[in-house]
């Protein structure tokens, strides 16, 4: 069964907008929740993460939410630009070195000029 | 630095052929992953190697795939023989043994099209 799970699919958002990104997950043993950002033919490269010890973090225009109840953490991207146009995975691990990612299905974002 | 270095980038084969694919982690990284991404969905681990010896290998489908990462260098990515349920891009990742939890670096990835 999918242990991560992603939405939306895809997004399309204009210049500006602040499009946001869900994940749930169901394994209480994940600590460690990235976020990777992937461009057409590139690989997933980590944008952002978070720990479930706070409830926020900002890194530029990315933002990540966690609500560790409801086992959700979701991204926000503030002021998008055309260039932040790719696919986002969010992602999940038990956090130690070395420990597997569980993915999530990804979301294809484009962000209209 | 070099990064994570996938080759090919793209392979046409037919089912029943055989397919090796090869990863050139960063120098220095211990921790090396395979992983695939059917098309349009989640990226999937396949399995992690320490150095040459095999940590994980619970996410390879089954028996038609082997890897190898002989004297803990490059890896390579066996599938013999191929099945159209093959297809799909293989990534590869590495990081350090004491980096961040979750750092990987990833390679541009092999798509691979079983017809």
């Amino acid at each position: 069964q999918q242990q991560v799970k992603q939405s939306p699919q895809s997004l399309i958002v204009q210049k500006g907008g602040i499009p946001i990104i869900n994940c749930a997950y169901e394994n209480t043993a994940f600590d460690y929740f990235p976020w990777y950002q992937q461009f057409p033919g590139k690989g997933p490269a980590l944008l952002i993460a978070i720990r479930p010890d706070v409830s926020e973090k900002k890194e530029g225009r990315f933002t990540i939410s966690f609500n560790k109840s409801a086992k959700q953490f979701s991204l926000h991207i503030m002021d998008s630009q055309p260039g932040d146009s790719a696919t986002y995975f969010c992602a999940a691990s038990r956090g130690s070195s070395g420990s597997r990612l569980t993915f999530g299905e990804g979301t294809q974002l484009t962000v209209n000029p | 630095e070099a990064g994570v270095t996938q080759f090919p980038s793209h392979s046409v084969i037919e089912k029943g052929q055989t397919v090796t694919l090869r990863c050139d982690p960063i120098s220095g990284h211990d921790n090396l992953y395979w992983y695939r991404r059917v098309m349009g969905k989640e990226i999937k681990f396949l399995l992690h190697f320490v150095k040459e010896s095999k940590q994980d290998e619970s996410g390879m489908p089954n028996n038609r795939f082997l890897a190898e990462r002989t004297g803990g260098t490059y890896s390579t990515l066996k599938v013999q023989p191929a099945e159209l349920e093959d297809s799909g891009v293989y990534f590869c990742a590495s990081s350090q043994i004491r980096g961040p939890a979750g750092e990987l670096f990833f390679g541009e990835g092999s798509r691979l099209t079983v017809l």
